[in-house]
């Protein structure tokens, strides 16, 4: 099941609302996972299921979608949100895959 | 909270072999599905390899079956990978993973 995001790079200002999109090349149902990578460091996990919130993740991130097309939403960019975020499929009886990546940079 | 600690990794000839070992702690590991993540330098994230919580299930990437054997052992909180015929695309921070929580990677350069 191939992952394919876009835009594979994005810059914004602080404030901006920001949208990061993920198309599955066959359905997912409810599990996607979003992550956010900072250089050096593993991911760390934002969103689960589409849309639930991980434990101490900010409010400002968001997810939704179902079926092949889903999106994270930043409602208002702070300066600590750039890194590169992956989509991620985890259905448990298929192989985990990851979209490409979007690297979001703060202008 | 989760820990999963990686080690094991180092620099290695082509064809050589490595064995990377993850401890896990801080959760019921037996009761988890377990995968092995790779990330080649500056390119994204590529799953390796996945073992059921009961070793019955085991599934890999066609770029490592073949080559890599994964493992686990529930008695000792601990996930394996055994890497064997090594290649210059197979240089990557490899990541322990179970879904929500990562560790913190080791690094693997195959180079002569």
């Amino acid at each position: 099941n191939q992952m394919t995001q876009s835009p594979s790079t994005l810059s914004a200002s602080v404030g901006d609302r920001v949208t990061i999109t993920c198309r599955a090349s066959q359905s997912v149902s409810r599990w996607l996972a979003w992550y956010q990578q900072k250089p050096g460091r593993a991911p760390n996990l934002l969103i689960y299921k589409v849309s639930i919130l991980e434990n101490g993740v900010p409010s400002r991130f968001s997810g939704s979608g179902s079926g092949t097309e889903f999106t994270l939403t930043i409602s208002s960019l702070e300066p600590d949100d750039f890194g590169t975020y992956y989509c991620q499929q985890y259905n448990s009886y298929s192989p985990w895959t990851f979209g490409q990546g979007t690297k979001v940079e703060i202008k | 909270e989760v820990q999963l600690v990686e080690s094991g990794g180092g620099l290695v000839k082509p064809g050589g072999s490595l064995r990377l070992s993850c401890k896990a702690s801080e959760f019921t590991f037996s009761t988890y599905n377990m995968n092995w993540v790779r990330q080649a330098p500056g390119k994204g994230l590529e799953w390796v390899a996945s073992i059921t919580s009961d070793s019955n299930y085991i599934d890999y990437a066609d770029s490592v079956k073949g080559r890599f054997t994964i493992s686990r052992d529930n008695a000792e909180n601990s996930l394996y990978l055994q890497m064997n015929s090594l290649r210059a695309e197979d240089t990557a921070v490899y990541y322990c993973a179970r879904h929500g929580s990562w560790g913190q990677g080791t690094l693997v350069t195959v180079s002569s």
